[in-house]
């Protein structure tokens, strides 16, 4: 998997936009970006993923650089239920299914 | 539709017994992974199951195994348990193929090792 670097913890307040990115300076040509986070002591739950284009879904954006080697997480208007640990994944094309989870960015939503 | 399922939620364990965990993906996934979190180590992949053969393997002793049922459901066990063992336990479901797609996360066990 193309290692990913996050920062550990962002600040953000309620209603105001998230943004959270992550450096994938290895990544491959054919290898997408996922993101997923977790809630304290739930499973994790999958947010979003792209190849090179933005991509836009209910939950979150993902803005994708033209040289792919970054991407940022935007969750558009934050809530304190957005509290979590989001974590960026680039999983090897063709591997199966195997996420190799660093330590991701832990996001507090403050009034 | 139903999510991922598993049981038990909370389990205790004494030291050197054997512990099977059951999973029971989203209906029509094929693909079952497993995951190991503590507090020291995060989340690690254990292993990957697709169509009843495991796929994929994480860096586990053999005490970790598992296996997948034609139905899809799968269990891990973990024999000679160590203090050490002591996590929340995820299994994660997936339409599977030879394409990443996305995993739909359970709930959870959390095994404690006494």
């Amino acid at each position: 998997d193309a290692k990913t670097t996050q920062p550990p913890s962002m600040d953000c307040a309620e209603g105001r936009a998230a943004n959270l990115p992550c450096n994938h300076s290895t990544i491959s040509g054919n290898e997408y970006v996922y993101w997923y986070r977790q809630i304290h002591s739930q499973g994790p739950q999958y947010i979003i993923h792209g190849l090179k284009n933005n991509e836009t879904n209910e939950m979150a954006s993902l803005i994708i650089t033209e040289d792919r080697k970054s991407s940022t997480l935007i969750l558009p208007h934050a809530t304190l239920r957005d509290t979590a640990v989001y974590y960026c994944i680039v999983p090897l094309t063709g591997g199966g299914n195997k996420l190799t989870f660093g330590t991701g960015t832990q996001l507090k939503v403050e009034l | 539709k139903a999510g991922v399922t598993q049981t038990p939620r909370y389990l205790i364990k004494t030291r050197g017994q054997q512990v099977t965990l059951s999973c029971s993906p989203i209906s029509g996934h094929r693909s079952v992974s497993w995951y190991q979190q503590t507090p020291g180590q995060g989340l690690q992949f254990l292993f990957e199951y697709f169509s009843e053969t495991q796929r994929n393997k994480g860096n586990f002793p053999g005490r970790f195994s598992g296996r997948q049922f034609s139905n899809s459901r799968s269990e891990m066990n973990v024999s000679t348990l160590e203090l050490g063992d002591s996590a929340l336990y995820l299994c994660a479901s997936s339409l599977g193929g030879t394409m990443n797609t996305e995993a739909f996360f359970g709930q959870g066990t959390r095994l404690t090792v006494v």
